[in-house]
C-alpha cells in the first residue's frame, strides 16, 4: 500500500548529541515530502520540504534531510540536539494533488 | 510566511450539541483549505478538501452530514460537527493552500482542541 513510514515511535537522545529520524515512502513516482514539528496541543511548524534538485534540503532550526530515491528514503538530522527540540515530528508526502499523507509520528525526548 | 489561524482554540461542548471551528487565513486568500484529525498520539488524518464556493471533497468514511464544512469565502473554512458525541473529541487542524506558492504549500493552523462531555 501506499504509504509513509516512520519506524521509530519514540527516540531518546543526549542534548548536544547528534539525532537521525528515519521516514520511508512507498510511491510509484517520487512524492514531494515534507517534515513537520508538533509542539504538545500545538499545530505543525514546517521544518523542511523537498521537491527537486538538490537531495540535502536545508532547513530551520538547525535540521536537514537527506532524500535517497534508491532507498525511498527522506531522513531528518540535526548534528547537535538542543533541549528545546523534545516534541514530536512527522514526515509527510504529498504524492499527487494537494493531499498529504503523514507518517505516524516520532516523538523525540530529550535528556540532560 | 503564510500564516493560519483557529478559533477557538480548546472547546469544551455537552453530547449532542453542535460545535463550529474556523479557520482562517490572514495573509493570503485560499481557494483550497484542508481539515484534519488527529486523535491522541496519531498521526493526522485527511477529513476533507474545501474548496471555496463548491462543495466540499470528503475522504473516505468520513461523515459528511456531522461534519459539515463550509467554504463561503477565500479566507474563510469553517468546520461543525454536529451532534457532537465523546467519541468526536479529537485535535482538529486545518490548513490552507497559498496559491501564490509555486509548489502549493499547505500552511498549518494552531488546531482546535473538542472535548465532548
Amino acid at each position: 500500500a501506499q504509504s509513509v513510514t516512520q519506524p521509530d515511535i519514540h527516540i531518546t537522545v543526549s542534548e548536544g548529541a547528534s539525532l537521525e529520524l528515519r521516514c520511508n515512502y512507498s510511491y510509484g513516482a517520487t512524492p514531494y515530502l515534507f517534515w513537520y514539528v508538533q509542539s504538545p496541543g500545538q499545530g505543525l511548524q514546517l521544518l523542511l520540504k523537498y521537491f527537486s534538485g538538490d537531495t540535502l534540503v536545508q532547513g530551520i532550526k538547525g535540521f536537514e534531510a537527506e532524500f535517497k530515491r534508491s532507498q525511498s528514503s527522506f531522513n531528518l538530522r540535526k548534528p547537535s540536539v538542543h533541549w528545546s527540540d523534545a516534541a514530536e515530528y512527522f514526515c509527510a508526502a504529498r504524492p499527487y494533488g494537494n493531499k498529504l499523507v503523514f507518517g505516524a509520528g516520532t516523538i523525540l525526548r530529550v535528556k540532560s | 510566511g503564510a500564516v493560519v489561524s483557529q478559533h477557538p482554540s480548546r472547546v469544551i461542548c455537552k453530547s449532542g450539541t453542535s460545535v463550529k471551528i474556523e479557520c482562517r487565513s490572514l495573509d493570503f486568500q485560499a481557494t483550497t483549505m484542508f481539515w484534519y484529525r488527529q486523535f491522541p498520539k496519531q498521526s493526522l488524518m485527511l477529513m476533507a478538501t474545501s474548496n471555496e464556493g463548491s462543495k466540499a471533497t470528503y475522504e473516505q468514511g468520513v461523515e459528511k452530514d456531522k461534519f459539515l464544512i463550509n467554504h463561503a469565502s477565500l479566507t474563510l473554512s469553517t468546520l461543525t460537527v454536529t451532534s457532537a458525541h465523546p467519541e468526536d473529541s479529537s485535535f482538529y487542524i486545518c490548513s490552507a493552500r497559498d496559491p501564490r506558492d509555486t509548489y502549493n504549500e499547505q500552511f498549518f493552523g494552531p488546531g482546535t482542541r473538542l472535548t465532548v462531555l
